[in-house]
């Protein structure tokens, strides 16, 4: 199982650009790597994707080493509405229909607080 | 699209009695995951579904909770008897499978209190 492992907390200030790292060591081969944000009384909420190198998209950027034992997802310039808990997820739809979705853990995430 | 639909958004319930939470994922989309969501556990997937048909329910917590998918456009928790350790917040995520990737999309939740 692709277990991961992301800092707990992290606070920031508006305006700044904010790396979380998550490590992923027993990454499997057809596993993507996904970010998830959650607002409080929400439902987490689908970031960014991506299987290796970097994937850039209009709320983030997501870079992946070429081993692809952990990845950092990139906020740049970030505000307040960006506190929110994000997690990281390592996995691979096609080992769902085998039963293998303990790999969809989503783990206990990081809270990002953005301070004015 | 309405995206994953979830009701009651809010359910008070007293021990004992049945609950039933319900779901409609997006049309279209052929996993549908039931979650659990509370302060000590975190985010803990309970069952979940691939074209109506129950592929894993290894995180049901035990037998009070089943979990149903009639058909493509409809799916029920429920939980009978409920006690007040099953209080949480309950979400309901559905997903397209493409091969590779996951993008798993959350309804709003249903936060269960049984007192």
């Amino acid at each position: 199982l692709a277990k991961t492992t992301q800092p707990i907390s992290m606070d920031s200030y508006e305006g700044q650009e904010v790396n979380i790292t998550c490590s992923h060591n027993n990454i499997a081969t057809n596993d993507y790597i996904t970010w998830y944000q959650q607002f409080p009384s929400q439902g987490p909420r689908f970031i960014i994707q991506g299987y290796k190198t970097k994937v850039t998209n209009e709320v983030a950027s997501l870079f992946i080493p070429a081993d692809r034992k952990s990845s950092t997802l990139s906020l740049p310039r970030v505000s307040l509405s960006d506190t929110a808990v994000y997690y990281c997820l390592v996995g691979d739809m096609d080992g769902l229909l085998s039963g293998s979705a303990r790999q969809l853990t989503f783990g206990s995430g990081t809270q990002l607080t953005v301070l004015p | 699209d309405a995206g994953v639909i979830q009701s009651p958004r809010h359910e008070v319930t007293e021990m004992g009695q049945e609950v039933t939470l319900r779901c409609k994922p997006i049309s279209g989309h052929d996993y549908l995951f039931w979650y659990r969501q509370t302060m000590m556990r975190g985010l803990e997937l309970l069952i979940y579904f691939n074209n109506n048909v129950p592929i894993d329910d290894s995180g049901m917590p035990e037998d009070r909770f089943s979990a149903k998918m009639p058909n493509a456009s409809f799916s029920t928790l429920k939980i009978q008897p409920s006690e007040p350790r099953d209080s949480a917040v309950y979400f309901c995520a559905s997903s397209l499978s493409g091969g590779g990737a996951d993008t798993q999309y959350f309804g709003p939740g249903t936060r269960l209190t049984v007192l």
